[in-house]
Parts: structure tokens; sequence; C-alpha cells
């Protein structure tokens, strides 16, 4: 069955440091990966997507399919980072998110 | 533990017939209430969300209407459904943790595929 896992429910890292939100899937197809974003109080955005290999506000995410995961980084957090991140596996005609990951980008 | 319910799964209805999704909570009380649409090759969009019995919030002027009935449970509505209400609806809830604003974690719903023909 597909299934999408984001392991942990809060990461907190302090402005400047590095920041990975983990991702894993399971899914029998090639998989079509996104990550959206959700900044307080403000609708659910879509971030990125695998198929379009781009570099959005400095993050950045590549699929490893030995791995099947599909973690989403960036060299330097800002506190403007500070949201919750659900990664998303579409198939068929339905969407997979993971339970999402809260980021707190500290001071 | 908190559960939240969508049905239908998936429904294919013609233009012009009326439309009813629902979407209910278990678990929780006074929850956040948030009605979601993604269309085809687009991201997700806020439709509603609601913080309360008969509070309802719309996000984007359109051809659907939303009520909260209950304290968890939140219906999604059209009169007439549009082509263009086809699409992946998501219900989803949550809490404010210690009433803070930036500490709200949203669950989904399964979501209801909605095919207009």
């Amino acid at each position: 069955a597909q299934r999408v896992t984001q392991p942990e429910k809060l990461l907190s890292v302090f402005k400047g440091a590095p920041v990975e939100l983990k991702c894993n899937y399971s899914y029998s197809g090639s998989p079509e990966l996104f990550w959206y974003v959700q900044y307080s109080r403000q609708r659910l955005q879509l971030l990125l997507r695998h198929i379009s290999r781009e570099s959005i506000k400095g993050f950045t995410a590549d699929l490893n399919k030995g791995e099947t995961s599909f973690h989403l980084k960036k060299p330097f957090a800002q506190e403007e980072d500070s949201a919750m991140y659900y990664c998303a596996l579409p198939y068929g005609q339905n969407f997979v998110f993971g339970p999402g990951t809260r980021l707190s980008v500290l001071p | 533990s908190q559960t939240i319910h969508q049905w239908p799964a998936t429904l294919v209805q013609p233009v012009g017939s009326p439309l009813s999704l629902e979407c209910t909570v278990e678990g929780t009380s006074n929850p956040n209430l948030y009605w979601y649409r993604q269309a085809a090759g687009r991201g997700l969009q806020l439709l509603f969300y609601s913080v309360g019995i008969g509070q309802i919030s719309s996000e984007v002027p359109q051809n659907l209407s939303a009520s909260r009935p209950q304290d968890r449970q939140f219906i999604l509505s059209s009169k007439k459904l549009l082509l263009s209400d086809s699409g992946f609806y998501l219900c989803a809830w949550s809490v404010l943790e210690g009433g803070d604003l930036t500490q709200e974690t949203q669950y989904f719903g399964p979501g209801t595929r909605l095919l207009v023909l």
C-alpha cells in the first residue's frame, strides 16, 4: 500500500543552521513526490515537486529510490522558514500525505 | 486517539447536480476545521475554515459553500456543480497547542475525488 512517513513531528534548529526534513515512502511504481508548506494561519502551498528539480526559497529535495526517501534540505535556515511541512505522494486519482513536521527556526 | 473521516472517497456527478461532502472528526473537542481543494496539476487551495459551530470563513469566491452543524462535523456543499468543481477535496482539523497560533498542527483526512461530467 502507498504510504508516506515523516518521522519527526517537531524539528527545532537555530537560524543559519542546516535543516533536513525527512520523508520516506512506500510505492510500487515510479513515484512523483511533493513537498507542501503551511505557514501559520495560511493555506497549504506547494513548495516543490521532485519532477521539476527546482529550488524554492533555498529548499531542495532529491528523490532517492534506493532508500525510498525524499528529504527536504536547506543549508541555512531562516526564521521565516518556521512552518508545517508535508510530504505527499500522488497515486492514481488520490494523494497520500505524510503526518507533517513542524519546523521551528530559533533566533 | 483522534481520527478524521471523509466520505465518499470517490464521486462522479453530472453538471448542475447538487453536492454534499461530509467530514467528521473523532477524539477531540472544538477543533478548527478546513476544506481544501486540489485541482489537477495545481497545489492545494484553502476553501473554507471554521473555528466553531456555525462559524465559517471563505477564502475564495466560488460555487461552493460550507456548514458546521456540529462541533466535529464539516460539510461542503453546492447547489449546482460546475465542470470546474472537479478535483480532490481534503478535510483537515487542527487544535491550537497552548493557544499559540504558531503551534497549530493540521491533520488531513483521506480525501474525496470529485469528477463532474
